[in-house]
């Protein structure tokens, strides 16, 4: 599974978007972008992720940049329950060969300030 | 509710006392996996399961024994804790079928004397 490198820690104004960057220069053509969040503690969850396409659910946009070597995590509105360290995890599609193995690293802690 | 459940939360022991810490889904997941959060190290997975009867090790198995007899549940077996397994561990579950998107449990914190 490729590396991903992301900023060790980020500061975001409450009520304003957070822009979570990730590296994953070495990426597969098979491998897909994942996000998760982890806050204090508790189980990480699960936040969006993507192939080559741009996403967006009810909690946060994914920009994948067109050569795929890296990625942004938007929170739109964050919120101060948005503080957390996030994940950006590269992982085979599911099918080939995904044995459920999520390689964390040391993620993006990312404040966010009244 | 989708969810993933841990029993016990919290957990004092001493060396070489035999626990189990439980697991169960109620999603009809498929996959199923244990990680050990530790500080500095972040998660890394001890065991998975792929299927009923399916069970493989993950990067640090040592120590740790599961089993899975039934789909919903995935314990993890500590035969001869040691102080070394102080940590925290966090089970999940995923179906290849539904997104592949992980549903992780709330953690327990395991402290061995």
């Amino acid at each position: 599974d490729a590396k991903t490198t992301q900023p060790p820690s980020m500061d975001c104004a409450e009520g304003r978007a957070a822009n979570l960057p990730c590296n994953h220069s070495t990426i597969s053509g098979n491998e897909y972008v994942y996000w998760y969040r982890q806050i204090h503690s508790q189980g990480p969850q699960y936040i969006i992720h993507g192939l080559k396409n741009n996403e967006t659910n009810e909690m946060a946009s994914l920009i994948i940049t067109e050569d795929r070597k890296s990625s942004t995590l938007i929170l739109p509105h964050a919120t101060l329950r948005d503080t957390a360290v996030y994940y950006c995890i590269v992982i085979v599609g599911v099918g080939s060969g995904n044995t459920g193995k999520l390689i964390f690293g040391q993620g993006t802690t990312l404040q966010v300030k009244p | 509710e989708a969810q993933v459940t841990q029993n016990p939360r919290y957990l004092i022991t001493v060396t070489g006392k035999k626990l189990t810490v439980t697991c169960s889904q109620n999603m009809n997941h498929e996959y199923m996996s244990w990680y050990r959060q530790d500080p500095g190290l972040g998660l890394r997975q001890i065991y998975y399961s792929m299927n009923v009867e399916v069970t493989d090790k993950g990067d640090v198995p040592e120590g740790y024994k599961v089993s899975r007899k039934e789909k919903r549940n995935f314990p993890l077996i500590l035969e001869s804790p040691s102080p070394n397994q102080t940590s925290l561990y966090f089970c999940a579950s995923f179906s290849p079928l539904k997104r592949g998107t992980q549903y992780f449990g709330p953690g327990t914190r395991l402290t061995v004397l």
